[in-house]
C-alpha cells in the first residue's frame, strides 16, 4: 500500500507563476518529510524538507507547508522556471531512516 | 564529494542471466540504500544498510534478489536468475546518522530483461 501518495501525475504551469505540488500520507507516525527533484537520467536529488513540528520551510523559491491534521503538505515554487521542469517526489520517514518516496508529479514550465 | 556511483548505467540481459548491480556510497555515509523504480510501484526500498549490516530487506521481491556490503565503500545487487518482471532502474543512495540527514542519490542502473 502506498502511504505516500502524489495525486497529480503531472502539471504545467506558465514561467513566473507559482507552481504547487500536493502530497498526502496515510501514516501518522511519520516525523519527517522531504522533496525530491528528478531530470531524467538522473537520480532524485534533494530539494528541501520539514520536520513535523513545523508547519512551514522555506528556501529561496522553494516553500514546504505541513498540515499534519490533514495529513497533507505541499511544495510551492515562486517564481516558476523553465529549469524546474523535473519529476517532483514527495518522501516521508518515520522512526526508521529508509523514505516512503510518492510515485512523483511531473511539473513542465513553459516559458 | 564523488557522489554516489553506480555501475553499470545499463544493464540488458535475457531472461534466466545472473545480473550484478554495483554501488560505491559518497565517504563518510554509514547509511546505503538499494530502491527500484518501475511505472506501476514508483520508487520502492528494496534493502538497506548501516554499517554494512543488512537492516530492513522487506522490500526484497524474492529469493532470486540478494545484496551485499562486504565493507564501507562497495555494495551490490545480485539478480539470479533475472525475468523481464526486473526489468526497471535500480537506484542506490547513501545518507549519514542521523534521522534529519537527506539520502543521496545515484543515477541508476536501468536494466532491461528480455
Amino acid at each position: 500500500d502506498q502511504q505516500v501518495k502524489q495525486n497529480s501525475p503531472s502539471l504545467s504551469v506558465q514561467e513566473g507563476r507559482i507552481s504547487i505540488l500536493n502530497c498526502d500520507y496515510t501514516n501518522s507516525m511519520f516525523d519527517y518529510f522531504l522533496w525530491y527533484k528528478k531530470y531524467p537520467a538522473e537520480g532524485p536529488t534533494f530539494l528541501i524538507s520539514i520536520s513535523s513540528i513545523k508547519d512551514k520551510n522555506e528556501d529561496g523559491r522553494f516553500t514546504v507547508f505541513l498540515n499534519k491534521s490533514a495529513k497533507h503538505l505541499s511544495l510551492h515554487i515562486v517564481p516558476s522556471q523553465p529549469g524546474d521542469s523535473a519529476v517532483y517526489f514527495c518522501a516521508a520517514r518515520n522512526s526508521g531512516y529508509a523514505l516512503n518516496f510518492g510515485k512523483g508529479t511531473s511539473l513542465l514550465v513553459t516559458p | 564529494d564523488a557522489g554516489v556511483i553506480q555501475s553499470p548505467r545499463h544493464e540488458v540481459t535475457e531472461m534466466g542471466q545472473e545480473v550484478t548491480l554495483r554501488c560505491k556510497p559518497i565517504s563518510g555515509h554509514d547509511y546505503l540504500f538499494w530502491y527500484r523504480q518501475t511505472m506501476m510501484r514508483g520508487l520502492e526500498l528494496l534493502i538497506y544498510f548501516n554499517n554494512n549490516v543488512p537492516i530492513d530487506d522487506s522490500g526484497m521481491p524474492e529469493d532470486r534478489f540478494s545484496a551485499k556490503m562486504p565493507n564501507a565503500s562497495f555494495s551490490t545487487l545480485k539478480i539470479q536468475p533475472s525475468e523481464p518482471r526486473d526489468s526497471a532502474v535500480y537506484f542506490c543512495a547513501s545518507s549519514r546518522t542521523g534521522g534529519r540527514s537527506p539520502l543521496h542519490f545515484g543515477n541508476g542502473t536501468r536494466l532491461t530483461v528480455t
